[in-house]
């Protein structure tokens, strides 16, 4: 069965430095890979995506993932950290036959420290 | 930006009765989804829905739970006899196509007592 592990349930991070938040999946075959982000009272907005092509792939507010095939992960990547990332974030696969039949990880809690 | 917006934001029912969820997907979007997070647990894909019919569902969508696209912009989850353990955050998405990208509404917070 497909699974996606976030092994960091909190991370904290001061503002300013680079964070790395890792994902690893178990799946038949490459799956479609996702990263979303959950701020308090907000729904699931997507940073970015990974379906072909590229194995880094940028997002939004400064956000890159790296997609490697040979460790079945897609560690999500930001130089420098703000205070208002702070927020939960959920790495998500989806096999190519449908790629919205999602599977989440846990989240993993993302603080700042000013 | 075109959203998909959920209502309500926060649901009170008691054990037993009937609740519907409702969406409005984004306006071109094809696909719909229901996916729900028990807290303190993952979020679990429900039910998609395309051209009217449901496409795929989980193994927790049972014969409790049915979903409807009443007209056009409306997509609607309905429980019919609460449990407890139905309590969770319920979040609708929409895509444009099978293989495109999800985005999410802000969820509606069940709570069944």
């Amino acid at each position: 069965a497909q699974s996606v592990t976030q092994p960091d349930i909190h991370i904290t991070v001061s503002e300013g430095a680079s964070l790395e938040l890792r994902c690893n999946y178990s799946y038949g075959a490459t799956p479609y890979l996702f990263w979303y982000v959950q701020s308090p009272g907000q729904g699931l907005q997507l940073l970015l995506k990974y379906f072909s092509g590229d194995t880094l792939v940028q997002g939004i507010k400064g956000f890159e993932a790296e997609f490697k095939r040979s460790q079945s992960s897609f560690n999500l990547r930001k130089p420098s950290v703000h205070w208002s990332d702070a927020a939960e974030y959920f790495c998500a696969v989806g096999p190519r036959e449908y790629g919205n039949k999602l599977v989440f990880g846990a989240g993993t809690i993302l603080r700042v420290k000013s | 930006e075109p959203e998909v917006t959920q209502t309500p934001s926060h649901q009170v029912t008691q054990m037993g009765q009937e609740v519907i969820l409702r969406c409005v997907p984004i306006s071109n979007h094809l696909y719909f989804y229901w996916y729900r997070q028990i807290l303190g647990q993952k979020v679990e894909f429900l039910v998609s829905f395309y051209n009217n019919e449901i496409s795929e569902k989980s193994e927790i969508f049972d014969d409790q739970f049915s979903v409807e696209r009443p007209d056009g912009s409306n997509f609607t989850l309905k429980i019919r006899s609460t449990k407890l353990e139905d309590s969770a955050m319920y979040f609708c998405a929409s895509s444009l196509g099978e293989n495109t990208e999800a985005f999410f509404g802000q969820g509606t917070r069940l709570t069944v007592v």
